[in-house]
């Protein structure tokens, strides 16, 4: 399958600061999105995003295709953005391959 | 709207148990999923559908079983439970062709003991 590296795996913040979360693929995708997963576990689909620039509020993604690699941004970060961040990408729209996640701690 | 509902929320099972885990969704998706997590890791497909009566294989399919007799439920079996099988399960769906947001169910926590 396809390899899905994030970086960094930890990420601790102060409330108010801004974070750019990295993933990197392997192979060529037609479909990449970026989920958080809260602290009860609960998932939530933030982007779909296979290339190109979304913004939604404070979050804001960026998925260059061609150099294999999407970018998530977190601005004036809020203790409720805590979790972890996953990047999934997938050749089809129904194979996706998750990477192992960014843990993100905002601090108050 | 429920959104994705899983039952049970919990479970803890013998080795060479079986048990059926129930997707529910009332959104009217065509696609289904089942993923599981394990600790520090990503999601990993299990099973999927495209529509009812269908199914397919995901990355990690054995071991399990799934069915979908009716649009808005995904069942996913296992018929002899192993310890490798502990993990937390999720389903997810999407309303179909064209849209690739999924909604997320709030899990199962499975123990194999």
């Amino acid at each position: 399958g396809i390899q899905v590296e994030q970086s960094p795996p930890d990420l601790i913040l102060q409330e108010g600061a801004n974070s750019t979360l990295r993933c990197n693929f392997s192979d060529s995708v037609n479909n990449l999105q970026w989920f958080h997963q809260n602290p009860w576990g609960q998932l939530i689909n933030l982007f779909y995003i296979p290339s190109g620039t979304k913004q939604n509020g404070r979050l804001s993604a960026t998925t260059v295709a061609t150099e294999r690699y999407s970018l998530l941004y977190i601005s004036s970060s809020q203790t409720t953005d805590s979790g972890v961040y996953f990047c999934a990408v997938g050749p089809t729209g129904n194979q996706f391959y998750f990477g192992t996640g960014t843990s993100l701690t905002v601090i108050p | 709207n429920a959104g994705v509902t899983q039952t049970p929320k919990f479970r803890v099972l013998k080795t060479g148990q079986s048990m059926t885990l129930l997707c529910a969704q009332d959104m009217n998706h065509e696609y289904m999923y089942w993923y599981r997590q394990d600790p520090g890791m990503g999601l990993r497909l299990i099973h999927y559908s495209v529509g009812e009566g269908t199914t397919a294989k995901g990355e990690v399919p054995d071991g399990y079983n799934v069915s979908r007799l009716k649009k808005q439920n995904f069942l996913l079996g296992l018929e002899s439970a192993a310890p490798s099988q502990t993990s937390v399960y999720f389903c997810a769906s999407r309303p179909g062709q064209g849209y690739y947001g999924y909604t997320f169910g709030s899990g199962t926590r499975l123990t194999v003991v």
